[in-house]
């Protein structure tokens, strides 16, 4: 089976950092993910993780830990419209399961 | 605009009946998948069809179905609706099962059923 837990919601300010963690337990696991989603939008791919590691892709950065069952999101120099739901979603068996999802909100 | 067409955008219907959500993939994709978002819940995994064939099930109600057709495109068939069944309605697509670039998503159908 798949099971997937991040925070539902986090707060943060304008140029801060921030880090989003993801602990998932997926049988035939093959890959982590991170989408992006506005409230009443299609999710955006963000990063995809199969190894252990740190992905930097910009302001954003992913990091994957295959044996502690574990990612986590960073998003650095934190701006406005960042303000959306982070999507974390663990690859096994053909199928992309997403967690719930953590609202982050950003203020000035 | 990602590639991935839904339609219609927005259905509003009664209880007790049967809608047909389109989505058309991206070009090249071969996979689609459906997802159900309701209000503040997370994206409910329902069905996979890969070239045509069903590949992988989710959390999918006997009500509802779902083909993939020879031109790729698919449509997901939601009868007896029930208010429940009210919620965002999200297709993607991928080259293939395994694709490490993720899935695309379409802008979703938002249903509502009164």
């Amino acid at each position: 089976g798949q099971n997937i837990d991040q925070p539902t919601e986090m707060t943060a300010t304008e140029g801060a950092i921030v880090q989003i963690n993801c602990t998932y337990q997926t049988s035939g696991f093959n890959g982590l993910f991170w989408y992006q989603q506005h409230a009443g939008e299609a999710p955006t791919f963000l990063s995809y993780n199969v190894l252990d590691g740190l992905e930097e892709k910009g302001r954003f950065s992913s990091f994957l830990s295959r044996s502690k069952g574990y990612s986590y999101l960073l998003l650095k120099e934190l701006q406005m419209k960042d303000s959306a739901s982070y999507l974390c979603a663990s690859h096994g068996f053909q199928k992309l399961v997403f967690g719930t999802g953590t609202r982050l909100l950003v203020s000035p | 605009d990602s590639g991935v067409t839904q339609t219609p955008k927005h259905l509003i219907t009664a209880t007790g009946q049967r809608v047909t959500l389109r989505c058309s993939p991206r070009s090249g994709d071969l996979s689609v998948y459906w997802y159900q978002q309701s209000l503040d819940q997370g994206l409910q995994f329902l069905i996979q069809y890969y070239n045509g064939e069903e590949r992988a099930k989710g959390n999918i109600l006997e009500r509802f179905s779902a083909q993939q057709f020879p031109d790729l495109h698919s449509e997901l068939n939601l009868s007896s609706l029930e208010l429940g069944d009210s919620a965002l309605y999200f297709c993607a697509s991928s080259v293939d099962p395994t694709s490490s670039n993720g899935y695309t998503f379409g802008s979703g159908t938002r249903l509502t059923v009164v």
